[in-house]
């Protein structure tokens, strides 16, 4: 079956980095797009970016533009998302998520993975 | 970015009600609207894609209509598994973003 999982959680002081992995089984990893979307506590969804993880090509939200990068390892079926420059406004559960195209619905999503950010 | 109106913020019902819930996007958007329902502590699951198409495995109750800026999702019947938060979502430009949820609650 399709499977989504994802790192563990994460904390990191401010100013640091985080990169959060999301392993994909079930499925033929390139023939996915993969989502990443972030909720903070008691707060609703938030698109981050997207992943082509066959050519590697990303999009990204604007107000994440500079300190978000994702990637992808096709060899291990793996997709990164990695966040800098964190604040404690950055502290969330960070989900990631497949579609089949770019602009269709997000069937199957990763557990989450909390990250806090706290000195 | 299009902008996305959804209501009510939250909602109290009993079992066997049927709910309706609506989403409003500051532009048009064709049929690039999904529904999702989260419940506490979990992944959001897809309920409703393209408006209008049930996910495989969503019970039948559930329900999508609309076109354009304006959509709704309807659950009849109320059940007990059913009292969780809801999203709307667009995937007609990016970024794809979400409504403010809705919190289904127990009457």
């Amino acid at each position: 079956q399709v499977q989504l999982v994802q790192s563990g959680a994460e904390v990191k002081k401010p100013g640091a980095s985080v990169t959060v992995s999301c392993k994909a089984s079930g499925y033929t990893f390139t023939n996915y797009y993969i989502h990443w979307v972030r909720q903070a506590p008691g707060q609703g969804l938030e698109w981050m970016g997207i992943i082509n993880p066959s050519g590697g090509s990303t999009n990204y939200a604007g107000k994440f533009q500079g300190r978000l990068t994702m990637t992808r390892d096709t060899s291990t079926s793996t997709a990164y998302m990695e966040l800098s420059s964190l604040s404690p406004e950055d502290t969330a559960v960070f989900y990631c998520a497949r579609s089949a195209q770019y602009t269709t619905s997000s069937d199957s999503w990763g557990q989450g993975t909390l990250v806090t950010v706290s000195s | 970015d299009i902008q996305m109106t959804q209501s009510p913020s939250s909602l109290s019902a009993s079992v066997g009600d049927r709910v309706t819930i609506t989403c409003r996007t500051s532009q048009y958007i064709s049929v690039d609207l999904q529904w999702y329902q989260q419940k506490s502590g979990r992944a959001p699951k897809l309920l409703i894609y393209s408006a209008s198409g049930l996910q495989s495995g969503v019970p039948s109750r559930f329900s999508g209509v609309g076109s354009g800026t304006d959509f709704t999702l309807t659950i009849s019947n109320l059940q007990p598994e059913d009292f969780a938060s809801y999203y709307c979502q667009q995937t007609y430009s990016t970024p794809y973003t979400f409504g403010q949820g809705t919190r289904l609650e127990i009457k």
